[in-house]
């Protein structure tokens, strides 16, 4: 299976920039990299996914590396509403997305 | 905007029962997945289905889980004969496109006494 690796924990302060690092090595040439979020008692929320430029949108940026190898979540001003768990993942086999453990982010008032 | 709905949000189950967990996806979508998650640990994929038939499985979705989509709106998780370890919450989700974003439902908290 495809396999990510992220830190396990990250703290910011409110309205600060974050950014998020995820490693994934395994990625075949024509996977997406995909980040999702989970709050608190809730399912899995889409943040942002990309192929090879860099992404943007209004909830988030996606930096990729020139090899695809590693991305970088950006929040660009964490709110307290952003404490979540944030994954990336991407596809290992044709239909299927598997979550690793996740980065748990922790934003200080 | 469209999303994926899932009932019930919390069902208690003897164990041995049979389960049925129902999913609404998000109307226009191709793509379909089951994922649950035990409480404190991580999400993990169940199976996928795309054209009426599962495309990938994991090893947990044995011959006492199967899906459906029985009338081109729904999309059912059954779990035929519950155990204890079946307790989890169960995460339906849609995607339109083969490398799109998924959507994900609520989640279905199932609870096997």
């Amino acid at each position: 299976d495809a396999k990510t690796t992220q830190p396990n924990s990250m703290e910011s302060n409110e309205e600060e920039p974050v950014h998020l690092p995820c490693n994934h090595s395994t990625i075949s040439g024509t996977d997406y990299i995909h980040w999702y979020r989970q709050l608190p008692s809730q399912g899995p929320e889409y943040v942002i996914h990309g192929l090879t430029s860099n992404v943007n949108n209004r909830m988030a940026s996606l930096a990729i590396a020139e090899d695809r190898k590693s991305s970088t979540l950006i929040l660009h001003r964490a709110t307290l509403r952003d404490a979540a768990v944030y994954y990336c993942i991407h596809k290992s086999g044709t239909y299927k997305y598997i979550f690793g453990t996740g980065t748990r982010l922790k934003v200080l008032a | 905007e469209p999303e994926v709905t899932q009932t019930p949000s919390h069902q208690v189950t003897q164990m041995g029962q049979e389960v049925i967990l129902r999913c609404v996806p998000i109307s226009n979508h191709l793509y379909f997945y089951w994922y649950r998650q035990i409480l404190g640990q991580k999400v993990e994929f169940l199976v996928s289905f795309y054209n009426n038939e599962i495309s990938e499985k994991s090893e947990i979705f044995d011959d006492q889980f199967s899906v459906e989509r029985p009338d081109g709106s729904n999309f059912t998780l059954k779990i035929r004969s519950t155990k204890l370890e079946d307790s989890a919450m169960y995460f339906c989700a849609s995607s339109g496109g083969f490398a799109g974003e998924l959507f994900f439902g609520e989640g279905s908290r199932l609870t096997v006494l």
